[in-house]
């Protein structure tokens, strides 16, 4: 049973850059949800993708966008890169978008220069 | 107001003790509550969730939920030095979809 997948694992881009990064739900779920991990922090909700709709958006700016594919596939955008910006992105799936367990994938480690 | 909030420790016990964990939630609305574990430079694990007052039992894990006093707690028996992580409270707010998490506690147990 094919779990979270997220690709890049690692990457480095310089301020003011633009960056995608892709992740692939564990099989049979069909939700996304994208997370930034600050170090010593724990995730905070950046927005949830289920029927290829943003259902639900947390406290972060519009220069994070995302989209979710047929195959339910999800790729989270963030332009106009920040030194903030650099963390640890979640992303986690699950089955119908609510109060349902949520299953992390392995995350990108993004680091801003 | 943090929405969740846990004691980010650091938190150690001896091999073989009960490690507990706690938890503290705003929102009277919640619904569902999820314990992860994060060892360092990994992703959140989910080890427990629970939906209703009371005692939820997994192997060595016990999730506990009070919702009248807005606490969720887990307890970890017969701890392993394999248990030192950092353990994530998580809570759904009753506003959507959206999951909350605290800043975690880290557990170390000693050998």
């Amino acid at each position: 049973d094919a779990g979270v997948t997220q690709s890049p694992t690692h990457l480095i881009k310089t301020r003011g850059q633009q960056v995608t990064l892709r992740c692939s739900p564990k099989s049979g779920h069909d939700t996304v949800s994208w997370y930034q991990q600050a170090l010593g922090q724990g995730p905070q909700f950046i927005f949830q993708y289920y029927e290829e709709e943003e259902r639900q958006r947390g406290n972060f700016p519009d220069r994070f966008s995302g989209h979710q594919f047929p195959n339910y596939s999800s790729e989270l955008n963030v332009n106009a890169l920040l030194l903030g910006d650099s963390a640890l992105y979640l992303c986690a799936s699950s089955l119908g978008a609510g109060n349902y367990e949520q299953y992390f994938g392995p995350g990108t480690r993004l680091t801003v220069t | 107001q943090k929405e969740v909030e846990q004691n980010s420790g650091p938190l150690s016990v001896p091999e073989g003790a009960i490690a507990s964990l706690n938890c503290t939630y705003s929102d009277r609305g919640s619904q569902s509550f999820f314990w992860y574990r994060q060892y360092s430079g990994k992703s959140p694990e989910l080890i427990m969730s629970i939906y209703s007052n009371g005692d939820k039992e997994d192997g060595r894990f016990t999730a506990q939920l009070n919702k009248a006093s807005q606490y969720v707690s887990l307890l970890i028996r017969d701890s392993q030095p394999s248990d030192s992580a950092t353990y994530l409270c998580a809570v759904n707010l009753d506003t959507g979809n959206q999951f909350y998490f605290g800043t975690g506690t880290s557990l170390t147990v000693i050998p």
